[in-house]
């Protein structure tokens, strides 16, 4: 069965800490990974989209990694904001067209 | 960057009144989109996915004659929650793919409209 489990499912840390968020997938046959960072009442906005053949992709403090052999992928966020304070989205493309979308990790970022 | 336009951005409606929800791609055509539903606190929902010039194919527990797609050109798809009740109250989102290749697999997700149902 094609899913995406994320980990944890919620998360507080302070302002100007670090934070890595888990994203494990069963999808295939796997096209790309996707972490998308969704505001309360917003739609998701996309950080980073990853091919079987990309480790490591960053987009300002945001850096993503992936383990296509492990099927794991990680959000590492650098240097916390309180505007980081989101629900992060983990999204496989099932090569086709088809979106396995994870539940979501909720950050709160506090000062 | 790429835009995707969700109109309104919030409702409020009388129970067994329809309602229309259009997604627009201002700078990109698409012939494929996406329509979600999010309750408070959840993922995103896959209701069905919008093709242009054809019948929208639906989720499994989405009622077809229920939410009508419609996707009239390449710029432009619209969910019609028709006969509203309470139970339709949620966050619908829209989203849709540049078909021109230019930004392969890149999906853009619209604002969200939030949909009150009295």
């Amino acid at each position: 069965k094609n899913q995406v489990e994320q980990s944890p499912q919620s998360l507080i840390i302070l302002e100007g800490k670090n934070c890595t968020l888990q994203c494990n997938y069963t999808v295939s046959p796997f096209s790309n990974l996707r972490w998308y960072k969704q505001d309360t009442g917003r739609g998701p906005v996309s950080l980073t989209i990853m091919t079987f053949s990309e480790n490591t992709k960053s987009n300002g403090r945001y850096t993503a990694t992936l383990d296509a052999d492990t099927k794991q992928s990680s959000l590492h966020i650098t240097a916390s904001q309180l505007s980081d304070s989101a629900s992060y989205i983990c999204v496989v493309s099932q090569a086709g067209t088809a979106l396995i979308f994870g539940k979501g990790t909720t950050l709160s970022v506090s000062s | 960057g790429a835009v995707v336009s969700q109109h309104p951005s919030w409702v409020i409606c009388k129970s067994g009144t329809s309602v229309k929800i259009e997604c627009r791609s201002l700078d990109f055509q698409a012939t494929t989109m996406f329509w979600y539903r999010q309750f408070p606190k959840q993922s995103l929902m896959l209701m069905a996915t919008s093709n242009e010039g054809s019948k929208a194919t639906y989720e499994q527990g989405v009622e077809k004659d229920k939410f009508l797609i419609n996707h009239a050109s390449l710029t432009l798809s619209t969910l019609t929650v028709t006969s509203a009740h309470p139970e339709d109250s949620s966050f619908y989102i829209c989203s849709a793919r540049d078909s021109s290749g230019r930004r392969t697999g890149e999906l853009f997700f619209g604002e969200g409209s939030r949909l009150t149902v009295l």
